[in-house]
């Protein structure tokens, strides 16, 4: 059965600060990994990841994989509250199905 | 582009009535959706696959009579949680696939039922 773990569950830091968040994952039949950035409603897309070692960049957000490890990071550099949300990191199967983790609860607090 | 929408955005609703909730890709078609179901502090779990013409695929442990999924057209799939309990309460999330990997989410459908 495919997996998507994600750490930490919870998370509160300072403006400015950098975060880390850790997506690891068990699957029979990888297609993609992607991040989602979930604030009161549904989530917003924010990168799909396919092959190892080759970083996504938008803005202050990054995100890399390792399919020899099986995990995934997303990093977020000089934190601002509007950074404040959910965090998932989901697995893309064969059929298009995703497979979400628990996500990470981000707090940037002022 | 790739714009989805869902309505009702939150419904209430009395134990024992259905409900039904819509789900659009606004500027694309999408041969597949998917709908999804989150329970406060859990992460999406996914429902079913609504295939445009078929029967949608429904996830272990769903019930397919309870949660009617239709989907009539390349635009529009609807889910239908009959005889709805206090238990259903939930966010409901679709999302639509134009034909590549990516998925795009509606809004989300809040529903309490009393």
């Amino acid at each position: 059965e495919d997996k998507v773990v994600q750490s930490p569950l919870s998370l509160v830091v300072h403006e400015g600060d950098t975060v880390t968040l850790n997506c690891s994952y068990e699957v029979t039949n990888f297609r993609s990994l992607l991040w989602y950035k979930q604030e009161k409603k549904a989530p917003t897309f924010l990168f799909m990841l396919t092959s190892s070692g080759i970083e996504k960049k938008s803005g202050r957000l990054s995100s890399i994989l390792d399919k020899k490890e099986l995990f995934s990071i997303l990093n977020i550099t000089a934190t601002q509250t509007g950074d404040s949300a959910i965090y998932l990191c989901a697995l893309g199967t064969s059929g298009s199905r995703l497979t979400f983790g628990e996500g990470t609860q981000l707090t940037v607090n002022p | 582009g790739a714009v989805v929408s869902q309505h009702p955005s939150w419904v209430i609703c009395k134990s024992g009535t259905s409900v039904k909730i819509e789900c659009r890709s606004l500027d694309f078609q999408a041969t597949t959706m998917f709908w999804y179901r989150q329970f406060p502090k859990q992460s999406l779990m996914l429902m079913a696959t609504s295939n445009e013409g078929s029967k949608a695929t429904y996830e272990q442990g769903v019930e397919k009579d309870k949660f009617l999924i239709n989907h009539a057209s390349l635009t529009l799939s609807t889910l239908t949680v009959t005889s709805a309990h206090p238990e259903d309460s939930s966010f409901y999330i679709c999302s639509a696939r134009p034909g590549w990997n990516e998925q795009f989410f509606g809004p989300g459908t809040r529903l309490t039922v009393l």
